[in-house]
């Protein structure tokens, strides 16, 4: 079955570093979105992206935070100085259609923010 | 008042029983509802979603809508050591976002 697949599996920095969390969709999705969850707390939206541009984003994706997808397999979550706050696991989704329910979730990067 | 409440738990039952995992939600314009599925330290899965008030039935899983009540349900019959995780209702507006529960940690004990 066709799967959604995020990499490292778990990333280690230093306050005010960058880190970029790569994932790689489904082959033929369309929609892409990162999703996190702090330790303990529900899984929070962060940023949709379609057709080359963010659809919608939180008040959590601030000015730090930005996404790419840099060829046609890959997208990317860049955070310019992570805070200890960005501490959390970043999920990354992905569907087929605007109208597709069906939102498949990849199993996580941990990031944790020293 | 939050969007979406779900109890936390954790809820242990014997394998065999029935098990009722629940969601309240305060915005009526909520349009679909879901239900996923999360092991330890894994994404969430899909296992369930539906759009109308109602019941939809997926082998041991039933999931239930009540939109004049503003309340989701999710049933699981027979249920087995394997589904023993946490269980995220979660549901969209009319956004392409995802507003998920805190979700219910269920153990199911042989």
């Amino acid at each position: 079955e066709p799967e959604v697949t995020q990499t490292p599996s778990h990333q280690v920095t230093q306050m005010g570093q960058e880190v970029i969390l790569r994932c790689v969709p489904i082959s033929n999705h369309l929609y892409f979105y990162w999703y996190r969850q702090i330790l303990g707390q529900k899984v929070e939206f962060l940023v949709s992206f379609y057709n080359n541009e963010i659809s919608e984003k939180s008040e959590i994706f601030d000015d730090q935070f930005s996404v790419e997808r840099p060829d046609g397999s890959n997208f990317t979550l860049k955070i310019r100085s992570t805070k200890l706050e960005d501490s959390a696991m970043y999920f990354c989704a992905s569907k087929s259609t605007a109208t597709n329910e069906k939102l498949f979730f990849g199993s996580g990067t941990q990031l944790s923010v020293l | 008042q939050k969007e979406v409440e779900q109890d936390p738990g954790p809820l242990s039952v014997p394998e065999g029983a029935i098990v009722s995992l629940n969601c309240t939600y305060s915005n009526s314009a909520f349009q679909y509802f879901m239900w996923y599925r999360q092991y330890s330290r894994k994404g969430p899965e899909l296992l369930m979603y539906t759009y109308s008030s109602g019941n939809k039935e997926d082998g041991r899983f039933t999931a239930q809508v009540d939109k004049s009540s503003k309340y989701i349900s999710l049933f699981i019959r027979d249920s087995q050591p394997s589904d023993s995780a946490t269980y995220l209702c979660a549901m969209i507006r009319n956004t392409d976002k995802l507003i998920f529960g805190t979700g219910t940690r269920l153990q199911v004990f042989p």
